[in-house]
């Protein structure tokens, strides 16, 4: 079964700067999807960006990307010139090709300071 | 604007009780999603389906039922209700195929059971 793991429970970023929030993921697969969801407090759950394992470009939406190094099952947000909206859970989620049901990480908490 | 609707933000129920989570979806999708959410151990998929009266057991589904008579409306149900259920229940919609992956989610409903 595939798994997911967010080893930073936790992150805190100041205002303006550059954070990277770590995923990493087990899968013997090689069609599969990578995602990041957003959970801001008190509000629902959004995507904020979708990787294709078949594609070697990295993913971007605006001041969000992603590092993906499918060697190593890895696949980082970096979130540029952050703001204080963007403080909220992070959840990393995969999906096997074919499949409809992701496995999501555990998520990391991310506050950005004033 | 798209949508998924959970009919209760906040629940307080009584150990034993029967406990009906309603969620609807305005956006055709095929598949929709119970999660439960907890923290420190992230989203946990209690069941889905894929088309009405379909339905497939997630991770957790001990406990739990669910019913989907129509395509927009998938229900959540605990026939009776436990204190380690008091959790986050969220709903999710997606379309099926291409849209895999890319979920909608619901408010939340925070259920307390005492």
């Amino acid at each position: 079964a595939q798994t997911v793991t967010q080893s930073q429970p936790e992150m805190s970023v100041q205002e303006a700067e550059t954070v990277t929030l770590s995923c990493t993921y087990d899968t013997s697969e090689s069609d599969y999807y990578l995602f990041w969801y957003k959970q801001p407090p008190s509000r629902q759950m959004i995507l904020v960006i979708r990787q294709e394992a078949y594609k070697q470009q990295n993913a971007t939406e605006n001041r969000f990307s992603v590092n993906f190094q499918k060697a190593a099952k890895s696949f980082s947000l970096k979130i540029s010139d952050s703001q204080l909206g963007d403080a909220a859970m992070y959840f990393c989620a995969f999906l096997q090709g074919g499949s409809e049901k992701l496995v999501f990480g555990k998520g990391t908490k991310l506050t950005v300071n004033p | 604007d798209v949508k998924v609707t959970q009919s209760s933000r906040y629940l307080v129920k009584r150990t034993g009780e029967k406990v009906f989570l309603e969620c609807v979806q305005d956006m055709d999708h095929e598949n929709m999603f119970w999660y439960r959410q907890d923290p420190g151990l992230g989203l946990r998929l209690i069941y889905f389906s894929y088309d009405v009266k379909m339905k497939e057991k997630g991770d957790i589904p001990e406990g739990y039922s669910v019913s989907r008579e129509k395509k927009e409306r998938f229900s959540l149900i605990l026939e009776s209700a436990s204190t380690n259920q008091t959790s986050m229940y969220l709903c999710a919609s997606s379309s099926a195929g291409e849209g895999a992956g890319e979920l909608f989610f619901g408010e939340g409903s925070r259920l307390t059971v005492l």
